[in-house]
């Protein structure tokens, strides 16, 4: 299994902050990684997929980058809305796999 | 507008199933893979597996084989996921998700664009 593994754990920050959040793979997977957004009691909503690439109606703030085993998630100024979990997900091969979480939090 | 609406909260002894079943609306049922992914309390996201439901072909995860069935209903749109011999460790909110992309396209079909709102299973003797 490919193991995903993200970095910080937890992120205190500031509205209008800049924030990068950190996936590794175990293993290269392309660029076959999502991620998510996920609030207390809510399902996770779909951000990036294939790395980089932003879904419909999300805000240009939210940026992914990276390839094989490192990738990233950039708020670029963060909003109220932001402060909430992130997970990154790999679908180069089963079983799809999450990293950990992230939780963003107000400082 | 694409909408899963997943059926209510559950409490289970150990060693009992639990059906929970994800109402699809707004697209064509039968022309995206429902995934299923559960995230125990306070953790992370876990990825069951996935029903097609046009063929009703299925993919588990090998650590629920034997354990959990996906099943649909394509004549109320409707999926289902049961799981048997409950431990507390099944303790979970159990998301349904939509594949991104259709069923003959895999580039995002991995991906999950749409997800029920949860249903939370309590095992608890």
């Amino acid at each position: 299994d490919i193991q995903m593994t993200q970095s910080p754990s937890t992120l205190s920050a500031s509205v209008g902050d800049r924030v990068t959040i950190t996936c590794r793979a175990s293993q290269s997977i392309s660029t076959w990684l999502a991620w998510y957004q996920q609030k207390p009691g809510k399902a996770p909503k779909f951000l990036i997929y294939k790395a980089s690439s932003l879904e419909s109606g999300v805000p240009s703030r939210f940026s992914g980058s990276g390839s094989g085993t490192e990738f990233t998630l950039t708020i670029s100024s963060l909003q109220p809305d932001d402060f909430a979990a992130y997970y990154c997900q790999q679908y180069y091969s089963y079983p799809i796999t999450f990293g950990q979480g992230t939780r963003l939090e107000i400082k | 507008q694409v909408q899963l609406v997943q059926s209510g909260a559950e409490v289970k002894k150990p060693g009992a199933s639990v059906k929970v079943s994800c109402k699809a609306s707004g697209y064509t049922f039968t022309g995206y893979y429902m995934h299923w992914v559960r995230q125990a309390p306070g953790q992370g996201l876990e990825w069951m597996g996935w029903i097609n439901p046009n063929s009703g072909g299925t993919h588990y995860v090998q650590e629920f084989q034997g354990r959990v069935t996906m099943t649909r209903d394509t004549s109320i749109s409707t999926a289902y996921m049961e799981l048997r011999s409950l431990t507390s460790d099944d303790t979970a909110v159990y998301y349904c998700a939509r594949g991104l992309t259709p069923l003959h396209d895999s580039s995002g079909s991995n991906i999950y664009d749409y997800w029920g709102q949860g249903t939370l299973a309590t095992v608890s003797s």
